[in-house]
């Protein structure tokens, strides 16, 4: 099994351009889980998906971020138009269960100038 | 609301002594246990659970770790610490009513030193 896998891996744009982050989760994994991860804020749960469909948005910190699942091997978490406080390491996530504990993604980098 | 505390946010050992990071968690209902690990820039890796069963449970790498529920905790330990061990670690919370998400503690850095 390849894992969690994220795309890209680095990202830097400008600030006001739009950022599209994807996720291909592990197969029959029916939940899927967004992260982001900075050194002021830790580890923050932004959206979660069970069989793809969302969950617990509360963690989207504003409208500008939006996040998709069309089908269980493909999640997009969308940001538009990106700021500079959006930086950070976004992580995808997936889980077979409450008790299965979560596969990570290697995350994607995102830096806003 | 369920919730875990590392009350440790920098631990510093010398390779080869033994280790343990500390775990406490609030969940009221019977708790699914997780310690993550993750090194500089790598996602964060499953070491061991605990759902169910035997109170000590095994992981990866060498770590084990102890659920007592009495005192709310699962903490983590690992009898002879190597220097790739260096990363920082993460409990978490879980449960049969938490559909399906867990709560993660804030993490513990471990340095090694040589």
């Amino acid at each position: 099994d390849a894992g969690v896998i994220q795309s890209p891996r680095h990202e830097v744009t400008e600030m006001g351009q739009e950022v599209t982050l994807r996720c291909k989760p592990i197969s029959g994994h029916d939940y899927l889980f967004w992260y982001r991860q900075t050194m002021m804020r830790g580890l923050e749960l932004l959206i979660y998906f069970n069989n793809n469909v969302p969950i617990d948005d509360s963690g989207m910190p504003e409208d500008r971020f939006s996040a998709k699942m069309p089908n269980a091997s493909f999640s997009t978490l969308k940001i538009q138009p990106s700021e500079p406080r959006d930086s950070a390491v976004y992580f995808c996530a997936s889980s077979g269960g409450e008790s299965y504990g979560y596969t990570f993604g290697s995350g994607t980098r995102l830096t806003v100038v | 609301a369920q919730s875990v505390t590392q009350p440790d946010i920098h631990i510093t050992v010398s390779e080869g002594a033994s280790l343990e990071l500390r775990c406490n968690y609030s969940y009221g209902a019977t708790p699914y246990l997780f310690w993550y690990v993750q090194s500089p820039g790598q996602g964060l890796q499953l070491l061991l659970k605990y759902f169910s069963g035997d109170t000590l449970v095994q992981g990866i790498k060498g770590f084990e770790a102890e659920f007592k529920r009495s005192q709310s905790s699962f903490n983590l330990r690992k009898p002879s610490v190597h220097w790739s061990d260096a990363a920082e670690y993460f409990c978490a919370v879980g449960g049969s009513t938490n559909a399906g998400k867990s709560t993660f503690g804030d993490g513990t850095t471990l340095t090694v030193k040589p």
